[in-house]
């Protein structure tokens, strides 16, 4: 059973410093995405991570994907308050070959402190 | 823009009633998905469908059924609610794979059984 875990569940950073979110997975997968949820919202997907190796950036967010070791991470570079959100990763699995079902990890509640 | 919508955003009921969650999606997706997202425990794959009238299990389908009569709507249905089912349901689409594989995801349905 694919199984995916997140560290840490919450993180309290102050703005300006750099920190790392991990996202570990138990089963073979080639494929990771990475979501944003804001209180009370759904998810915004930020990153899809499609290949071993694979790194994306979009503004303070960097995310990365080393499917040897099963583990994705996402960077935050000089935190900002905006960045406050709770991130999950999910790997994908492949169901009959039509269908994509994803993993979720439990997700990553960062607060960014002034 | 992919359009994902629930038909409520709160909803309260009462236990052993029937209710319904519908969701509809405006690009065309092949595939269509429920989870519920509870603290702690990130987002559970309730069911799921890859065409009309197509349904598959996920990881928690006990005491929940799904409906999909037309391509662009999915239902989920409590048949008897229960306490143990208040949660945030989120509903998703997707195309089939591997044309894509990204989930978009609807805004989120709150509900509490008393």
């Amino acid at each position: 059973e694919l199984k995916v875990e997140q560290n840490p569940l919450f993180l309290s950073m102050q703005e300006g410093k750099n920190y790392t979110i991990y996202c570990n997975y138990s089963t073979t997968s080639d494929r990771l995405y990475w979501y944003r949820q804001d209180p009370g919202k759904s998810l915004e997907s930020l990153f899809v991570l499609l290949s071993n190796g694979a790194v994306k950036q979009e503004g303070r967010l960097m995310a990365s994907l080393d499917t040897k070791a099963r583990l994705s991470t996402l960077h935050i570079t000089a935190a900002v308050h905006d960045l406050s959100a709770t991130y999950f990763c999910a790997v994908d699995t492949v169901y009959g070959g039509a269908t994509n079902k994803l993993i979720f990890g439990t997700g990553t509640l960062l607060a960014v402190q002034p | 823009d992919v359009k994902v919508t629930q038909s409520s955003r709160y909803l309260v009921k009462r236990t052993g009633e029937k209710v319904f969650l519908e969701c509809v999606q405006d690009m065309d997706h092949e595939n269509m998905f429920w989870y519920r997202q509870d603290p702690g425990l990130g987002l559970r794959l309730i069911y799921f469908s890859y065409d009309v009238k197509m349904k598959e299990k996920g990881d928690i389908p006990e005491g929940y059924s799904v409906s999909r009569e037309k391509k662009e709507r999915f239902s989920l249905i409590l048949e008897s609610a229960s306490t143990n089912q208040t949660s945030m349901y989120l509903c998703a689409s997707s195309h089939r794979y591997p044309s894509s594989y990204e989930q978009y995801f609807g805004p989120g349905t709150r509900l509490t059984v008393t």
